[in-house]
C-alpha cells in the first residue's frame, strides 16, 4: 500500500527517558513534516525537510531533535521527555509545489508519566 | 501571519439535511486553502483544495467548499449529511509565497456530530 506510516502507534515512558519515533513515505514525496496535536486537537507544525534539508524549524524545544536520512524518511528523537511531551505526533509528506496537498500518517501516540 | 479560524467547535445536523462548517482565513497574498478530515484514532485526510479558479471546488465524499474572497472565507458544505460524515474536520491555508516550505496553516478544527 501506498502510504505514510510512522512507528510505534503508540509510546508510553516516563519523564526524563530518551525516544524516537519513525516515519516512512513510499509516495515519490520529497517533502516531509512532523506536526504535533495536543489534546484539545489543535495541529501545529515542528518541522519540515525537503531533500533531507531542513527547512521549517519552528519554536520547538531543542530536546527535540528531527532526522531525514533520505528523503523517504523523517524521524524524530525527543531526549529528557517531559509531562507536556504528551500529545499525538503526526507525520505527513507531500509533493514540494504549492497545489499539493499533505499526506499524513495515523500518528503515535505519547504518553509522558 | 497566516491565520485561520473556525468559529464552531461543534456542528450538529440531522442526516439527510445540508451541512456547513464555517471557516475564514488571514493570508497576505493569494491564498491556497485546504479542508481535512480526521476519524478518531487516525491521521488527516484529504478533502478538497482551492488554489485557483472557480470559486466552487467539488472533493471527496460528496464534499464541497466555497471560496469567497471578499469575506476571506472557505466554507465546507454538502448537500445531504450521513452519519458516517461524523468526524474532526479542519480548514488549512498556505500562503502562495511559501510554496518552497509548503507551510500549512491549520484552524482549531470543527467537530461535525450526524445524528440519524
Amino acid at each position: 500500500d501506498t502510504a505514510v506510516s510512522q512507528t510505534p502507534k503508540y509510546l508510553v515512558t516516563q519523564m526524563g527517558n530518551d525516544k524516537s519515533i519513525k516515519c516512512e513515505q513510499n509516495l515519490g514525496h520529497d517533502t516531509m513534516y512532523w506536526y504535533k496535536q495536543d489534546s484539545k486537537k489543535f495541529l501545529k507544525i515542528m518541522f519540515s525537510y525537503n531533500n533531507k534539508e531542513l527547512i521549517i524549524n519552528e519554536t520547538v524545544p531543542n530536546r527535540f531533535s528531527p532526522k531525514s536520512p533520505d528523503k523517504a524518511h523523517l524521524n524524530l528523537h525527543i531526549n529528557s521527555l517531559e509531562l507536556g511531551d504528551s500529545a499525538v505526533y503526526f507525520c505527513a509528506s507531500r509533493l514540494s509545489g504549492d497545489n499539493s496537498p499533505l499526506h499524513f500518517g495515523n500518528g503515535t501516540r505519547l504518553t509522558v508519566t | 501571519a497566516q491565520s485561520v479560524a473556525q468559529p464552531e467547535d461543534q456542528v450538529n445536523v440531522a442526516e439527510g439535511n445540508p451541512l456547513t462548517v464555517k471557516c475564514t482565513y488571514s493570508v497576505s497574498g493569494n491564498p491556497y486553502l485546504f479542508w481535512y478530515v480526521q476519524y478518531p484514532n487516525r491521521g488527516l485526510q484529504f478533502l478538497l483544495k482551492y488554489i485557483t479558479g472557480d470559486n466552487l471546488v467539488k472533493g471527496s465524499y460528496g464534499f464541497e467548499a466555497e471560496f469567497n474572497k471578499s469575506q476571506t472565507s472557505f466554507h465546507l458544505k454538502k448537500p445531504s449529511a450521513l452519519v458516517s460524515d461524523s468526524a474532526l474536520y479542519f480548514c488549512a491555508v498556505r500562503a502562495s509565497g511559501s510554496s518552497n516550505t509548503g507551510k500549512l496553516i491549520f484552524g482549531q478544527g470543527t467537530t461535525l456530530q450526524v445524528k440519524p
